[in-house]
């Protein structure tokens, strides 16, 4: 099975970065997912790696590193917007693309 | 643009009574997942489907079953409704994941459900 980590919340100063850590030990792996939830709405895609490195989407950039289960979000010039929560999910190597989420980080901008 | 319809954004149920929750996926996907998602707990998985009529069960599968009698179509049901099972129920869609797909899941809005 999957086992991640994230923490369970951090705040942020609007205009700041921030990193969102994820930790993972799992027993097939193909590849991972940032999701973004906010309260009251259903979880959207924001990013996916399988292959160790960064991959980086306009204010939005993720990491993955493989041989030690590790990602990060980095989020950039943070809006008030980017309040939410931020979650975590490793895929399998089944047909159905099974996923285990992480419990989700709630991130709080401040102005 | 991808859609994942759930049938009711807001149910309440009484204890013991059956209960249906729908979801519809216009994307011809072949995976569709059913998550319960409660405060400190995460997105919990209780049953998914890779193919029409084919079912597996997630991580939280007591109390409850599935049908996917239609591509499309994928239902959530309590069979026997308790206290226990009021939470915000999601649903997902996600195309076949062969090799390295970038595929994510698509979610529909929830389905917060009381049961009293």
């Amino acid at each position: 099975g999957q086992n991640i980590d994230q923490p369970t919340e951090m705040t942020a100063t609007e205009g700041a970065i921030v990193q969102i850590n994820c930790t993972y030990q799992t027993s097939g792996f193909n590849g991972l997912f940032w999701y973004q939830q906010h309260a009251g709405e259903a979880p959207t895609f924001l990013s996916y790696n399988v292959l160790d490195g960064l991959e980086e989407k306009g204010r939005f950039s993720s990491f993955l590193s493989r041989s030690k289960g590790y990602s990060y979000l980095l989020l950039k010039e943070l809006q008030m917007k980017d309040s939410a929560s931020y979650l975590c999910a490793v895929r399998d190597r089944t047909n159905a693309g099974k996923s285990t989420f992480g419990d989700g980080t709630t991130l709080t901008v401040k102005p | 643009d991808v859609k994942v319809t759930q049938s009711s954004r807001y149910l309440v149920k009484r204890t013991g009574e059956k209960v249906f929750l729908e979801c519809v996926q216009d994307m011809d996907h072949e995976n569709m997942f059913w998550y319960r998602q409660d405060p400190g707990l995460g997105l919990r998985l209780i049953y998914f489907s890779y193919d029409v009529k084919m079912k597996e069960k997630g991580d939280i599968p007591e109390g409850y079953s599935v049908s996917r009698e239609k591509k499309e179509r994928f239902s959530l049901i309590l069979e026997s409704a308790s206290t226990n099972q009021t939470s915000m129920y999601l649903c997902a869609s996600s195309p076949r994941t062969g090799g390295y797909s970038n595929q994510p899941q698509h979610f529909g809005d929830g389905t917060r459900l009381s049961i009293l």
